[in-house]
This record gives structure tokens, sequence and C-alpha cells, in this order.
């Protein structure tokens, strides 16, 4: 099965543009998870859907940034105006259930500059 | 909240060395924990999970880990390291549906 892809891989952009980035999860998965690792920091998460709702958004850093999951398929992260210190690799994960056994399974991440 | 430290931010071996790298998470009770990997290039995998039972855990490649409840530490083993081995290892443990990750541990293995 193909596993969680991310789009695009590498994001250049100046501050105060917009970036949309974009995960597809595992076919059949309904949850899908949103992560951050800026430079020199530890991965951290961003949200956390359940088909098309948010089930935990306790991440998100402020209000420039929107998820949103269409149809409960892929999901987008727009960044909105961005800013120097939103630059890192985003990641995107998605698994079966939201069971504390279940595995989650990372896509490759888009690395975006902020320059 | 649940935070994890890795206390190695780079780790290098040469071949055939053993290894462990450690990882402790702050605070106790259930704890389900996890061992990422992601070799240059690729995207993160898992490597090994413990949810309960046995406190050693077999994963992929010839790592295991050891839960220890009384040290609050689930420390990454293997016992000769390949060249293939170069990699980022990620501790986490799961907060509610989340994964709170440690920093990361660079190990560089030289043949």
């Amino acid at each position: 099965e193909a596993g969680v892809t991310q789009f695009p891989s590498h994001s250049v952009i100046e501050k105060g543009q917009t970036v949309t980035l974009r995960c597809d999860p595992i076919s059949g998965h309904d949850n899908l998870y949103w992560y951050r690792r800026v430079m020199g920091k530890e991965i951290k998460f961003l949200l956390h859907f359940v088909k098309e709702s948010k089930q935990d958004e306790s991440g998100m850093p402020n209000n420039r940034f929107l998820a949103e999951r269409t149809g409960g398929t892929y999901s987008t992260l727009k960044v909105q105006p961005a800013e120097l210190e939103d630059s890192g690799v985003y990641f995107c994960a998605s698994s079966r259930t939201s069971g504390f056994t279940d595995t989650q399974y990372f896509g490759p991440g888009t690395r975006l500059t902020v320059l | 909240a649940q935070s994890v430290s890795q206390h190695n931010h780079h780790v290098i071996l040469s071949e055939a060395a053993s290894l462990e790298l450690g990882c402790n998470y702050s605070y106790g009770g259930t704890v389900n924990l996890f061992w990422y990997v992601q070799y240059p290039g690729q995207h993160l995998q898992l490597l090994l999970k413990y949810f309960s039972g046995d406190p050693l855990v077999k994963g992929i490649k010839g790592f295991e880990a050891e839960f220890i409840k009384s040290k609050f530490s689930f420390n990454l083993r293997k016992p000769s390291v390949q060249w293939s081995d170069t990699a980022e290892y990620f501790c986490a443990v799961r907060e509610g549906t989340a994964l709170i990750f440690g920093k990361g541990t660079t190990l560089s293995v030289s043949s």
C-alpha cells in the first residue's frame, strides 16, 4: 500500500507570503496528524483529525495556521502570513484508528523556509 | 504535560560496536513509548513500541529497548551496529493521541 505522501517536498517563501502544504494519508486511515520540527528542536504535535473533524488542535501555534481536511481524505495546512519562525519541517502522519496500540505512519515531510 | 529527554545529541561509533541511546520521560502512570528512526533522505519509521507486558521490546533490524518504570526510561540498544544504522533516532511517548518527541540523537557509524 502507498505510504503517507506530502507535497511539496520543499518550499521557499518570503515573510508575509502564504504557503499551503498538502498531506495524503494512507488509504483507509481515518486519523491524520500534523507535526512540525523547527531546526534544532524536537518534533512537536500540531493537530489531529478524525475524518474531517479536528479532534485536537492544541499544538497549533497561532491563528496564522489553518488546517483543513476536506471530505476526510487529504489535508492541507495553510500558513498565512508566514513569519521567519515558521521555518522548519512539517510532518504529516496517519493511523487507522486513534487507539493507543495503533501506529502513526509518517510522511517524508515538507521543508519550509521563510526568508 | 509529558516531556522526553534524549541524553546524547550525536553518537559516533565504529561498525560492530554496541549501541545504547538513552531516553527518559517526565512522569509515570501508564505510558506508551516509541522509538522512531529517520534514515538519510527517508521518512520517519517505527523501530519498536511498548504498551504493556514484557518490558524488553524487540524491534526491527535487531534493535531492542528496555522499559524501566522506576527510572522513567526507555533506552534503545543494539549489540552490533552497521554502517547502514547511520540515522537520526527519536524517542517518543504518547499523550492523548499525540506523540511527544525527544530532540533526537544522530548516530554516525563508520565502516
